[in-house]
């Protein structure tokens, strides 16, 4: 079974640049999530899925970032004039609703903004 | 709000040593907890979870945690540690019945000596 993809793997921007990262995430998984980790720390929800709409999207710098999945399956993480605060390597997971179901997470986006 | 204290940065061992990695956590309610480990410019990786039932947890890799409720705890232990094991480790808890919306802890660098 493959696991959660992300691409690209790595990204280097410019301050004022824009970048999107995309995930698809494991077969029949309806939960969907992004996380963001600095460096030396641990990931920090941005937003979460189930199916198409959103969940939670309370943490997501709105002015800047956006996240979609528009059919409920792949996902897209958008960040509009990155800033050099936003270097991170950018984490999505997925999982299957129901009790117990830990989410099981992608090899990352690392994003350096100079 | 719940949050999560790995007081150990760094943990260097010898191998074939045991180990033991310390969480404690924070959640007024019955909260859910993982471990996940982190190798260099990957992804994370699900160690184990805890829901309920026997406190005592096993995970992959001869990895086992306990949950002590009195003490807010769930640290993670090993009995003999192999050079493959140098990696970060993440502690994380989430409420009841929201299972992906993790809450990790910063991590700890296990290194181990040959």
């Amino acid at each position: 079974e493959a696991g959660v993809t992300q691409s690209p793997r790595y990204a280097v921007l410019q301050e004022g640049q824009a970048v999107s990262f995309w995930c698809d995430p494991i077969s029949g998984h309806d939960t969907l999530y992004w996380y963001q980790q600095p460096r030396d720390q641990g990931p920090q929800l941005l937003v979460y899925f189930r199916d198409e709409a959103v969940i939670d999207n309370s943490q997501l710098p709105s002015d800047r970032f956006s996240a979609v999945r528009p059919k409920g399956t792949n996902s897209t993480l958008k960040i509009q004039s990155a800033k050099q605060g936003d270097t991170a390597t950018y984490l999505c997971a997925s999982s299957f609703r129901g009790h117990n179901q830990a989410p099981l997470f992608g090899e990352g986006t690392r994003l350096s903004v100079l | 709000a719940q949050s999560v204290t790995q007081p150990d940065a760094r943990v260097t061992v010898s191998e074939g040593a045991s180990l033991q990695l310390r969480c404690k956590y924070s959640y007024s309610g019955t909260p859910y907890l993982f471990w996940y480990v982190q190798y260099p410019r990957q992804g994370l990786q699900l160690l184990l979870k805890y829901y309920s039932g026997d406190p005592v947890v096993q995970g992959v890799n001869g990895f086992e945690a306990e949950f002590i409720k009195s003490n807010s705890s769930f640290h993670l232990r090993k009995a003999s540690v192999h050079w493959s094991d140098s990696a970060v480790y993440f502690c994380a808890v989430s409420a009841t019945g929201n299972t992906g919306k993790l809450i990790f802890g910063l991590g700890t660098t296990l290194q181990v000596q040959p």
